[in-house]
């Protein structure tokens, strides 16, 4: 069963547009992750939020998290076309990290 | 030198044959995870070890079974493949510590076709 779903499935922008990918929780958590996948390749880790952060930044992105609504977001500003890619959220649950089905983003450029 | 490297990348083998997917890692983790991944399904765990002699079972183990031959190395195989085994297939490899707590980082996937 999955533990994080995000929203939207998929999402096209133009560059320079923010884009805003959402993830939606079950159970209670300690910590959530967010990673980006380019087309085929392995997953790539991009920011770890805990359940005590609101708001955490790392470059063009700047991830919340809700542990009352048990949702987080991911916000990429001033998009590029190098940000193609799926993301996806990760979050515990029966003590393994299980992964959402993932956001793809396309941004034209 | 990537730090979790797959073997084979791409394989194509018929119903009934035994295949054996290899991972290999440099970054001195003791844990390792293999995942399969389908379109729409996002990942799912197979198997983790989070030592030598550490082997559980995740959300989709029938079907797979896994060696952890070193710390380094960490192998899954289907012993009779069947079509809907077919998918990618990533290993990754995590820090110890409380489950979720750190990044796991992944190798470049094995895309495996069953005819």
């Amino acid at each position: 069963s999955q533990q994080g779903e995000e929203d939207p499935q998929a999402l096209s922008i133009q560059e320079g547009e923010n884009a805003t990918m959402n993830c939606s929780y079950k159970t209670s958590i300690n910590n959530l992750q967010w990673y980006r996948q380019n087309s085929g390749r392995g997953l790539v880790h991009l920011i770890l939020i805990r359940s005590n952060e609101r708001e955490k930044h790392s470059g063009r992105l700047r991830v919340t998290l809700d542990t009352s609504k048990k949702s987080s977001s991911l916000l990429i500003t001033a998009s590029r076309a190098a940000d193609t890619a799926s993301y996806f959220c990760a979050t515990i649950n029966t003590g393994k990290l299980i992964f959402g089905q993932g956001t793809t983003l396309q941004v034209k450029p | 030198d990537a730090d979790v490297t797959q073997t084979p990348r791409n394989r194509i083998t018929k119903t009934g044959k035994r295949i054996m997917l290899e991972c290999s890692q440099t970054k001195g983790h003791d844990r390792m995870y293999w995942y399969r991944q389908d379109p729409g399904l996002g990942l799912r765990l197979i198997y983790y070890s989070f030592d030598v002699k550490d082997i559980n079972k995740g959300e989709i183990s029938d079907g797979y079974s896994v060696s952890r031959q070193a710390q380094a190395k960490f192998s899954l195989s289907l012993e009779s493949a069947i079509p809907n085994q077919t998918a990618l297939y990533f290993c990754a490899t995590s820090e110890a510590g409380l489950v979720g707590d750190n990044e796991q980082f992944f190798g470049p996937g094995t895309r495996l076709t069953v005819l």
